[in-house]
């Protein structure tokens, strides 16, 4: 079955130590999100690739990078995580169409990070 | 700013229908999305309204008024698999997602 994947499902750091989430897809959607979402929040949007275009959100703090090496993949890094970055880091991935056209976006199951 | 309003909390019961409502204000308009997302997990789509009326698909209903900047979700026959959160989110005009902080629906038997 065609499907985003994301690993670890869970996931413990250490605060200020670099942690890498991974995301693959076999679908072959051009677009790729990242999204933060905390407890009873909406998600957040962190930052998204139209094909290797990397687009990021105005309020995504600099300890948040991203990668996407081809299209199946997408890594987010966070460089140095604090207690305020503990959340579920969801991947999704959608295909573009064109400008007047939306499909909806396909979710990875998430990543559950805990930071110590 | 933009802003989507979803009640936090609702309760219903095992077979039963029950109402989820969604207010925006965007920038622009480009549909609106109904997720359910159950605890944990990622969430899952729903429905897809960019025309004002009711969408129906099986038990879930959706609907839509632009002018009043208004959606609602409307479950049927009410499961316990039901119990999630629904998430409404509206595609604004640089066909960026605004997501609600969704809507907890709990089932009783």
């Amino acid at each position: 079955d065609a499907m985003v994947i994301q690993n670890p499902r869970y996931q413990v750091t250490q605060f200020g130590k670099p942690v890498t989430l991974s995301c693959s897809q076999t679908l072959n959607h051009n677009v790729m999100y990242w999204y933060q979402q905390k407890s009873s929040q909406a998600p957040k949007l962190l930052f998204h690739y139209y094909d290797k275009d990397f687009n990021n959100e105005a309020d995504t703090p600099d300890n948040f990078q991203s990668r996407r090496p081809n299209t199946s993949f997408c890594f987010l890094d966070i460089r140095s995580p604090g207690l305020g970055d503990a959340a579920m880091y969801l991947c999704a991935t959608r295909q573009l169409l064109g400008r007047m056209d939306y499909n909806e976006q396909f979710f990875g199951p998430g990543t559950r990070l805990t930071v110590l | 700013g933009q802003n989507i309003d979803q009640p936090t909390e609702m309760t219903a019961t095992e077979g039963a229908i029950v109402q989820i409502n969604c207010t925006y204000q965007t920038s622009g308009f480009n549909g609106l999305f109904w997720y359910q997302q159950h605890a944990g997990e990622a969430p899952t789509f729903l429905s897809y309204n960019v025309l004002d009326g009711l969408e129906e698909k099986g038990r879930f209903s959706s609907f839509l008024s632009r002018s009043k900047g208004y959606s609602y979700l409307l479950l049927k026959e009410l499961q316990m698999k039901d119990s999630a959160s629904y998430l409404c989110a509206v595609l604004d005009s640089n066909y960026q997602l605004i997501w609600g902080a969704g809507t907890k629906l709990i089932i009783k038997p």
